[in-house]
């Protein structure tokens, strides 16, 4: 299985301003993906990030407010710009192993006064 | 991909089997099913997956009857540690298209 991490692992933020999360995994994989989990509520796929290529975002998740990184197979970055109250969630990056498993990582808390 | 449908929420005995049942009536023939658990405040972990046959790994068992509508997630002793929210998944199995569509899942709370 991969081991992933993530930074930070939770922050406080003020409304509109941008906190730039980081995803490290530990070998190199083609997919990762980043998902959302807002307060008492399951997981939702934000986006696909390949390497090489733009993300490929799921709907209702646009790329001016979460624009995402994927210099090489090991890294990605998910940013949350101008943030708002409602973005506060737990933001958590995946990547799919060889043998169609998914392997998550810890996750990163975010809250937006 | 297919809808899941799981109970809510259930207890259980530490030490003893928890069978956690989950419906999916819809799923088509190129769909795996998978289970995944997630723990408190950490980020959800893969369990196991199968397509038709039943599997087993050092975690869990998986029971899918033969007409693949419904299935068991089975922790043959289950301890307190495995207190999670359960998430059963159908996943279309083409190549290149990982994507897990997470429903509610049931809370699994085990008692001692």
């Amino acid at each position: 299985s991969a081991v992933i991490s993530q930074k930070p692992s939770r922050d406080i933020c003020q409304r509109g301003t941008s906190l730039t999360i980081q995803c490290q995994v530990d070998s190199q994989v083609t997919m990762m993906f980043w998902y959302r989990q807002q307060p008492g509520q399951s997981l939702t796929l934000i986006a696909t990030a390949n390497q090489g290529s733009e993300a490929t975002y799921e709907s209702g998740f646009v790329i001016d407010k979460f624009p995402i990184s994927r210099p090489n197979l090991t890294f990605s970055t998910l940013t949350v710009s101008n943030m708002s109250p409602e973005d506060s969630s737990i933001y958590l990056c995946s990547v799919a192993s060889s043998r169609n498993e998914q392997y998550f990582g810890p996750g990163t808390r975010l809250t937006v006064t | 991909d297919a809808k899941t449908t799981q109970p809510t929420s259930m207890d259980c005995a530490e030490g003893r089997a928890a069978n956690l049942p989950c419906n999916h009536s819809t799923i088509s023939g190129n769909e795996y099913v998978y289970w995944y658990r997630q723990i408190h405040s950490q980020g959800p972990q893969y369990i196991i997956h199968g397509l038709k046959n039943n599997e087993t790994n050092e975690m869990a068992s998986l029971i899918i009857t033969e007409d693949r509508k419904s299935s068991t997630l089975i922790l043959p002793h289950a301890t307190l540690r495995d207190t999670a929210v359960y998430y059963c998944i159908v996943r279309y199995s083409r190549t290149n298209d990982y994507k897990l569509s997470f429903g509610a899942g049931t809370t699994v709370t085990v008692r001692a």
